[in-house]
């Protein structure tokens, strides 16, 4: 089946503005995961959710930044106000979610937003 | 999670096998060991996880050493398109697990 899709693909933003993130994971999948990548930077984890528990915002950079997802399924990454560090690739991931064994816990990423504020 | 060691870079002819290593010391016994890459301007790419065992799939191998210390990722034809950043994760295998990625192998596969 289709795999993680993201969109949009990039995105240009001025300094203050709000942007909104969109995130599709793999049909059937309860675990979503969001991280970003700076330029040159590892992956940074920033929250994660799964099925219907209170999603895990320990990642969250600032109070600026909120995610939700609906439905259990497609999840929207917002950022307000934004600033010029924030500037990065968001990705996100997804996997079964079952938290039973390993292989059932492989997080699936997409292609990512490349986010630039100017 | 378990810290994980890796080179910065390594090169491959094409065609050859590519072999990257990795260092897991602190590995505990429920760790697994995952491979990622992540090729130019897109996002990570699973590749293979194993736990005790020698693992091989379609893309590659991976062979963990008797003490589960550390780990070799190899790729046994590598061609141009293999060129990458190779990460080596160490993580747990229940509940709610994010993975930790370090700086990885520049691996570069010249003709």
């Amino acid at each position: 089946g289709a795999g993680v899709s993201q969109s949009p693909s990039n995105k240009v933003t001025e300094k203050g503005k709000d942007v909104e993130l969109r995130c599709d994971p793999i049909s059937g999948h309860t675990a979503l995961y969001w991280y970003r990548q700076s330029l040159g930077q590892g992956l940074e984890f920033l929250i994660y959710f799964q099925g219907n528990s209170a999603p895990d915002k320990s990642g969250l950079p600032s109070d600026r930044f909120s995610a939700e997802r609906t439905g259990g399924s497609v999840s929207t990454l917002t950022i307000q106000r934004t600033q010029q560090e924030d500037s990065a690739v968001y990705l996100c991931a997804s996997s079964v979610g079952t938290g039973t064994s390993g292989s059932q816990e492989t997080q699936y990423f997409g292609p990512g937003t490349r986010l630039l504020v100017l | 999670d378990a810290k994980t060691t890796q080179p910065p870079s390594m090169d491959c002819a094409e065609g050859r096998a590519a072999n990257l290593p990795c260092n897991h010391s602190t590995i505990s016994g429920n760790e697994y060991v995952y491979w990622y890459r992540q090729i130019h301007s897109q996002g990570p790419q699973y590749i293979i996880h194993g736990l005790k065992n020698n693992e091989t799939n379609e893309m590659a191998s991976l062979i963990i050493t008797e003490d589960r210390k550390s780990s070799t990722l190899i790729l046994p034809h590598a061609t141009l398109r293999d060129t990458a950043v190779y990460y080596c994760i160490v993580r747990g295998n229940t509940g709610f697990q994010k993975l930790v990625f370090g700086t990885g192998t520049r691996l570069l596969v010249s003709p």
